[in-house]
């Protein structure tokens, strides 16, 4: 079946413009969540969905950073006032229920580039 | 959750098996070791996980220390395809709902 898909696969933008990022779960899978990775790090959490709701959003980095998923599929995570230090690969994954001990499925990740 | 240990890098000859070892000592006693591996310019992939028994799966074997203080991911028979930074990862069923991944072990399998 299809796996969890993200729009789009790059994206450069000028310090100060406003970014939407897009996840595709899998279907059917009610957990999501949004991760970050600096280059030469391992990803970072950055907000956690169950269902429709952020159950957790004790990652993301500042205000600057919000994330939504209004029908408790696709999610769109959002950056407004986009700084250089935002530069990163944004990975997003589901997983089929409750989290603890289920395996999460990645996306290949979202390439932002903010000159 | 309890933090991992792991080396920077590592390299396997192919068709030879890939142990990749991983210290956790603070582990509890609720807590899973999973291991996931991430293929350049992709995202991360599930490999394995278990919680104080050895596990194996089609892509690899988990060995579990009796003190469950470190264990070892093996692929059994490496492939170029193999190569790779690995992530071990422990987690509780009570813990964080996100996943930390440190920076995991580079695996390089060399023809």
């Amino acid at each position: 079946g299809a796996g969890v898909s993200q729009t789009p696969s790059n994206k450069v933008t000028e310090k100060g413009k406003y970014v939407e990022l897009r996840c595709d779960p899998i279907s059917g899978h009610t957990a999501l969540y949004w991760y970050r990775q600096s280059l030469g790090q391992g990803p970072e959490f950055l907000i956690y969905f169950q269902g429709t709701g952020a159950a957790d959003d004790s990652g993301l980095p500042n205000d600057r950073f919000f994330a939504v998923r209004p029908e408790g599929s696709v999610s769109t995570l959002k950056i407004q006032r986009t700084e250089r230090g935002d530069s990163a690969v944004y990975l997003c994954a589901s997983s089929p229920g409750t989290p603890r001990g289920n395996e999460q499925f990645f996306g290949p990740g979202t390439r932002l580039t903010v000159l | 959750d309890a933090k991992t240990t792991q080396p920077t890098s590592m390299d396997c000859a192919e068709g030879r098996a890939a142990n990749l070892p991983c210290n956790h000592s603070t582990i509890s006693g609720n807590e899973y070791v999973y291991w996931y591996r991430q293929i350049h310019s992709q995202g991360p992939q599930y490999i394995i996980h278990g919680l104080k028994n050895n596990e194996t799966n089609e892509m690899a074997s988990l060995i579990i220390t009796e003190d469950r203080k470190s264990s070892t991911l093996i692929l059994p028979h490496a492939t170029l395809r193999d190569t790779a930074v690995y992530y071990c990862i422990v987690r509780g069923r009570g813990g964080a709902n996100n996943l930390f991944f440190g920076t995991g072990t580079r695996l390089t399998v060399i023809p």
